[in-house]
């Protein structure tokens, strides 16, 4: 089992660019969860998805950003005409339900030029 | 609001010197704590939950709801203990949710 596996580790975009960051969860998760780190901060929730559907995205900006878990493939975390501020390490993690621990991936550190 | 915090953004010690990593909570009702631990070079792993009362890696946490903290101990520190550790908690009644609310993380240093 690989764990939950993110791609790419480092992505750059410039401003007004989308970004797609994508994350694989670990093999029998049917829970994804999003989390940003900024500079100096700790994690920050940002959505919680199950296939197909978002359960909580209370942490979600409410402009730009969306994410999706299709029923084939990898959940995705868009960020439409990125700016400065979107940089960050985006954090994926999954877990078999919503009371068990959550497994990280390693992350995407997103920079914008 | 909820929200965690770690003060103690450096803690500093010498190997076989007994390690305290300081969590408070904010939170009125019964959280889930948890400890996760971030070597160098490798992914966020969890370390510690509450409920589960175990001890790893020599770690041990206590939830303390009258202090409304829950601090990881270790009595003799080691060089490979050197990592950034996280609290997060997450709220009672989310179990449809499950989110963590995490801490700003303290790199704990081992020094040889």
């Amino acid at each position: 089992n690989a764990g939950v596996m993110q791609n790419p580790r480092h992505l750059v975009r410039r401003r007004g660019q989308e970004a797609r960051l994508r994350c694989s969860p670990m093999k029998g998760h049917s829970h994804v969860y999003w989390y940003r780190q900024l500079p100096e901060e700790g994690l920050k929730f940002m959505v919680y998805l199950q296939k197909e559907n978002i359960i909580d995205e209370s942490g979600m900006p409410k402009e730009r950003f969306s994410a999706e878990f299709p029923k084939e493939g990898p959940s995705i975390l868009r960020i439409q005409q990125v700016v400065r501020g979107d940089s960050a390490a985006y954090f994926c993690a999954s877990s078999p339900s919503a009371d068990q621990p959550q497994h990280f991936g390693d992350g995407t550190r997103l920079s914008i030029l | 609001a909820q929200r965690v915090t770690q003060p103690e953004k450096l803690l500093s010690v010498f190997k076989g010197a007994p390690v305290e990593l300081k969590c408070n909570y904010s939170y009125s009702g019964s959280p889930e704590l948890f400890w996760y631990v971030q070597y160098s070079r490798q992914r966020l792993q969890l370390l510690l939950r509450h409920i589960s009362r175990e001890s790893i890696k020599g770690f041990t946490a206590d939830l303390n709801k009258g202090e409304t903290s829950f601090h990881l101990k270790k009595p003799f520190a080691q060089e490979e203990d050197s990592a950034m550790y996280y609290c997060a908690l997450r709220p009672p009644g989310s179990s449809n949710t499950g989110k963590l609310i995490f801490g700003q993380g303290t790199t704990l240093q081992v020094k040889p």
